[in-house]
């Protein structure tokens, strides 16, 4: 099975802080991604790696940056953290697009981001 | 872009009974569409994706339906139990396929 591990559950930080979040998979996917998923917004694609790295922006990248120097390994960066983003962050991969279309998402289990 | 709804966004029912979940794009032009479970407080769990060359997907008590051309899928869950009780999430391809579009998902809940 497909293991893909956030650091932390819970991550309490303050105003103007540089926070990072990070993420690793042990299936050697190509794709990592990173959302945030709020209520009533869902979950928006913040950045995505298709290789190592290669960073693309998805929907909301102001604010965040990311890096992937490893395969496995994909960091989510709050340059200086605001009460706005305060959110759950999930971070998933996949293998690259074949024929077929995109393959399926793997997703950890979340860090619940609270920003004070 | 690629737009995607569920409904209905919450229903509970009584255990036993059968779960119908609906999910709309608008967009049809999509290779497959995936289903995921998240529970509270959790990261999300793949439970099915169908390819727009099948019309179903089956896995245990899970059917999964998609009708590309009217932009539609359905999810079946038989024979509902308390621990189906989670969040519901469809989601299709978009951007030549690199990314995926979210529903928000229907909140279900299995009264025992």
């Amino acid at each position: 099975d497909v293991k893909v591990t956030q650091s932390s559950r819970y991550l309490v930080k303050r105003t103007g802080e540089k926070v990072f979040l990070e993420c690793v998979q042990d299936m050697d996917h190509e794709n990592m991604f990173w959302y945030r998923q709020d209520p009533g917004l869902g979950l928006r694609l913040i950045y995505f790696s298709y290789d190592v790295k290669m960073k693309e922006k998805g929907d909301i990248p102001e604010g965040y940056s990311v890096s992937r120097e490893k395969k496995e390994r994909f960091s989510l960066i709050l340059e200086s953290a605001s009460t706005n983003q305060t959110s759950m962050y999930l971070c998933a991969s996949s293998l690259p697009k074949t024929g077929e279309g995109n393959q399926p998402q793997h997703f950890g289990d979340g860090t619940r981001l609270s920003i004070l | 872009k690629q737009e995607v709804t569920q409904i209905p966004a919450a229903l509970s029912v009584p255990e036993g009974e059968n779960l119908v979940l609906n999910c709309s794009f608008t967009d049809s032009a999509i290779y497959n569409l995936q289903w995921f479970r998240q529970d509270p407080g959790k990261g999300l769990t793949s439970l099915l994706l169908i390819q727009s060359s099948q019309r179903e997907q089956t896995s245990g008590r899970l059917n999964a339906s998609l009708d590309k051309s009217s932009g539609r899928s359905t999810l079946y869950i038989a024979a509902s139990q308390p621990g189906d009780s989670a969040t519901y999430l469809c989601a299709v391809p978009h951007y030549g396929n690199n990314r995926l579009a979210f529903g928000k998902g229907n909140q279900v809940v299995v009264i025992p």
